[in-house]
Parts: structure tokens; C-alpha cells; sequence
């Protein structure tokens, strides 16, 4: 069972600061995504990603398949990228995939 | 736009009164899931549905159940509602086909029930 684990679990930084969530997983995987849920509120799919990096306006993501290892950073923070951010793998079952959530990283962006 | 999405946003029930959650997809997706995530905690897979098969997760509570009558929605009934089971109750759809974009999950907004 592959085990995720999150870095930080709260992390509070002034609006236009750059974030780094970092991931690590336990057991060789395909794909990675990452994932956004604002207090209360569903969960929002940001990336998934398998290689090398990907950017969707100020959030990029990277990951290293040889080391088990993701980043999710935010260039030119904002208060409205206060969320939860969770990282998870893939996980097979009966003709589907389960996701293995990490904890998440609470973020908090302050004007 | 292609969607899920989950009805009612908000439920209240009583201790022990059957309630129903429903989730639909414009997607044309395979797979439906049910995860229930309480707070400050991961969600936690339920069950899941590969077309008509349905799949329980060992350590679901008998006290959950769902139908999926087609391919557009799927239902979870909880028949006996306790406190411990209020928590945001999430749908996601995959469409289980060849590749990574098989995997995807997208998900419902969810809906969170309050158990009084």
C-alpha cells in the first residue's frame, strides 16, 4: 500500500510570495495528481501529472518518478489560493484506480 | 460544460432516518465513486461502480449502500444514519479507459450532511 505523505501541513505566507508543497510517496507509480479543496467547499482537480512539469497559470507542478517525490509551487500568491492542497496516487482496484490521498497542506494566503 | 454533480449541496437528518444522496454525470464515464471525508480528514473511498459492477471497500459499514440504475447516476443511501457519519460525502467519476487520462478522477462538489 503505497503511503503519501505531505510537507508542510499549514503553511500561512503574505499574497505574492512563492509556495512549495512538497509530496512524497512509498511505491513506484505512473501518475500523480494534485488536487484542490477550499473550506467546505468539493475537491478540485489542479494536475495530474506523470513526468517532468506542468503549469497552469501561476500554479506548476513537477515531479520525480525515480526519486517519489512532487511539487506544487504558486508563483504570485493571491488570498482566493487559500485551500486545502492534497496530493494523491493511484491506486489499482476492480476495473478502476483509488485514490491514496496525502494528508493535505493547508494554505493561507494574507493580503 | 461536462459535469458532475451532486444533490442536494446540503442535507440534514434525524439519528436513524433514512436519507438518499445522489450524484449524476454528464461525463459518459465508467466508473462512479462514493468517498466520505469528515474534517480535517482525506477523503475515504466507499464504493465504487465499474458500470453495473459494484465494488465495496472491506471496511464500508453495511449501514451504506448505493445504486447506480445507469450510466448517469448513482445514488448512496444511508440507512441508518449516526453522528459519526455526518461528513462531506464526494462523487467522482473516471472514465476508466486506456492510459493516464483514464485515471483522472473528477469530481462533485459534495454534499455535506449534518446528522442531528
Amino acid at each position: 500500500k503505497n503511503e503519501v505523505e505531505q510537507s508542510p501541513q499549514n503553511l500561512t505566507a503574505q499574497e505574492g510570495e512563492f509556495i512549495t508543497i512538497n509530496c512524497s510517496y512509498s511505491v513506484g507509480i505512473s501518475a500523480l495528481h494534485w488536487l484542490q479543496q477550499h473550506p467546505g467547499g468539493g475537491i478540485v482537480s489542479l494536475f495530474m501529472l506523470s513526468s517532468g512539469k506542468k503549469k497552469h497559470g501561476r500554479l506548476i507542478a513537477t515531479i520525480n518518478i525515480q526519486e517519489k517525490h512532487s511539487s506544487l509551487h504558486i508563483t504570485a500568491s493571491h488570498p482566493r489560493d487559500s485551500a486545502v492542497y492534497i496530493c494523491a496516487v493511484p491506486e489499482p482496484i476492480q476495473g478502476a484506480q483509488k485514490l491514496v490521498f496525502g494528508q493535505g497542506t493547508r494554505l493561507t494566503i494574507n493580503p | 460544460d461536462a459535469m458532475v454533480i451532486q444533490n442536494p449541496r446540503y442535507q440534514v437528518t434525524q439519528f436513524g432516518k433514512p436519507v438518499t444522496l445522489s450524484c449524476s454525470q454528464t461525463l459518459n464515464h465508467n466508473v462512479m465513486y462514493w468517498y466520505q471525508q469528515k474534517s480535517s480528514q482525506a477523503p475515504k473511498l466507499l464504493f465504487h461502480y465499474y458500470d453495473k459492477d459494484f465494488n465495496n471497500e472491506a471496511d464500508t459499514p453495511d449501514n451504506f449502500q448505493s445504486r447506480r440504475p445507469n450510466t448517469s447516476f448513482c445514488f448512496l443511501d444511508i440507512r441508518s444514519p449516526g453522528l459519526g457519519d455526518a461528513a462531506m460525502y464526494l462523487c467522482a467519476t473516471s472514465s476508466a479507459g486506456t492510459g493516464l487520462a483514464g485515471w483522472e478522477q473528477f469530481f462533485g462538489p459534495g454534499t455535506r450532511l449534518t446528522v442531528l
